[in-house]
């Protein structure tokens, strides 16, 4: 079946650094990712979408200076969250898109970032 | 407006008793929608899509257009159900596609 990987599950930074955090399809190709941020019992908020090989479309109100997107290829994408801040504090999930399965949504397991 | 609402953000049952999850949707275009399902410290998982009309775990969830709603169901509901059900909403737009979700409802199902 469909897996995709995301990794670190867990990270704390300190404040005004950036951290990394990649989403993985192994086993099938993904032409599109989906970047989500969940607060504590709230629902999914999508921040972006990126598409392999082109820039990411950002939701309103989403800072793309703060969260870049990068899906350099149909494999991997990358949240990086630049200058951290103790509000960016969140549960931050990835999705990815199969290439060839209509509607095939598969979701990463999260990574929670703690910015002290 | 594009929307999904689960008015529910707790449901609690008892183990046989039947269950519905409510879900009302807002979308200009053609809806395709589906459930999915958040077990305790796992990942996002699909239950439902509404173009399959297949049964899982014994939820079925029929769309009805004429009420906006997709709301998902079950006969008996089973303690191992207890979990995180999202109801989102597929939209396309020039080219792009999103998932829109509903803000969750937690079902506890009692022994």
């Amino acid at each position: 079946g469909a897996v995709v990987s995301q990794h670190p599950s867990r990270v704390i930074c300190k404040s005004g650094t950036s951290v990394k955090i990649e989403c993985r399809s192994l086993d099938f190709q993904a032409t599109t990712m989906f970047w989500y941020r969940q607060f504590p019992k709230q629902s999914l908020m999508l921040m972006a979408t990126s598409n392999e090989g082109s820039k990411a479309t950002y939701e309103q109100g989403v800072e793309k200076d703060k969260f870049l997107i990068n899906h350099a290829s149909l494999t991997l994408s990358t949240l990086t969250v630049t200058s951290a801040h103790p509000e960016d504090s969140s549960f931050y999930i990835c999705s990815a898109r199969r290439v060839s399965v209509n509607y095939g949504y598969t979701f990463g397991s999260g990574t929670r970032l703690t910015v002290v | 407006a594009q929307r999904v609402t689960q008015p529910e953000k707790l449901l609690s049952v008892f183990k046989g008793a039947p269950v519905e999850l409510k879900c009302n949707y807002s979308y200009s275009g053609s809806p395709e929608l589906f459930w999915y399902v958040q077990y305790s410290r796992q990942r996002l998982q699909l239950l439902l899509r509404h173009i399959s009309r297949e049964s899982i775990k014994g939820f079925t969830a029929d769309l009805n257009k004429g009420e906006t709603s997709f709301h998902l169901k079950k006969p008996f509901a089973q303690e191992e159900d207890s979990a995180m059900y999202y109801c989102a909403l597929r939209i396309t737009q020039g080219g792009s596609e999103k998932l829109v979700f509903g803000k969750g409802t937690k079902l506890t199902v009692n022994p």
